[in-house]
């Protein structure tokens, strides 16, 4: 079956722009997740999302970082006003449920020059 | 503040000899701990988990081990092969929150043939 997807694969942006990043989990899947990892970095976790729960934002660096999920499936990351810092690779998971395994996308590498 | 520490950047073995990855943690509410093995410009493959009541976990030529009062996991993988060669990450949650793993940094493990 399809895992999960994010598109797109890569985003070059200048600085100032708004980007939105795709996830589209995996089928059934309740929870999602995203995470990014910066150069030579671990995976940060940002934001997350299950079933229709309020989401926990508390990994979100700043309020330029915004994230929705529409009908339980597909999230949309908007990153307003970018800035150079931003540039990491931002991955995004999903679960059955809260606790099961997170299983991640390929990732958007974003670039803000 | 870092949770979660890999405090080896990179680790080389010889194929068929044993590779053991490091991870600490300084969370006490940490519960549940996992290793993720990354390939590039791919998302991280789970790997093997271990929850905080046991403290080792095998599947097949991987095992986990846990020591709780040291706040040290380990990742055994033998014997190794090439194919093992990836960025591994050691990632830790809470249960009862929202799941969000908080990651390590990763080890970059070369297996040579």
């Amino acid at each position: 079956g399809a895992g999960v997807s994010q598109s797109p694969s890569n985003k070059v942006t200048e600085k100032g722009k708004d980007v939105e990043l795709r996830c589209d989990p995996i089928s059934g899947h309740t929870a999602l997740y995203w995470y990014r990892q910066s150069l030579g970095q671990g995976l940060e976790f940002l934001i997350y999302f299950q079933g229709n729960s309020a989401p926990d934002k508390s990994g979100l660096p700043s309020d330029r970082f915004s994230a929705e999920r529409t009908g339980g499936s597909v999230s949309t990351l908007t990153i307003q006003r970018t800035q150079q810092e931003d540039s990491a690779v931002y991955l995004c998971a999903s679960s059955l449920s809260n606790g099961d395994t997170q299983y991640f996308g390929p990732g958007t590498r974003l670039t803000v020059l | 503040d870092q949770q979660v520490k890999q405090n080896s950047p990179s680790l080389s073995v010889q194929e068929g000899r044993i590779s053991i990855l490091n991870c600490d943690y300084t969370n006490s509410m940490f519960d549940y701990f996992l290793w993720y093995k990354k390939y590039p410009a791919e998302g991280p493959t789970f790997l093997i988990s271990i929850s905080s009541i046991k403290d080792k976990n095998e599947d097949g030529r991987f095992t986990v081990f846990l020591n709780k009062s040291a706040k040290h996991l380990s990742l055994h993988i033998v014997p190794s092969q090439p194919g093992d060669s990836a960025v591994y990450f050691c990632a830790a949650s809470v249960m009862d929150s929202s799941y969000k793993l908080i990651f390590g940094s990763g080890t970059r493990l070369l297996v040579r043939p």
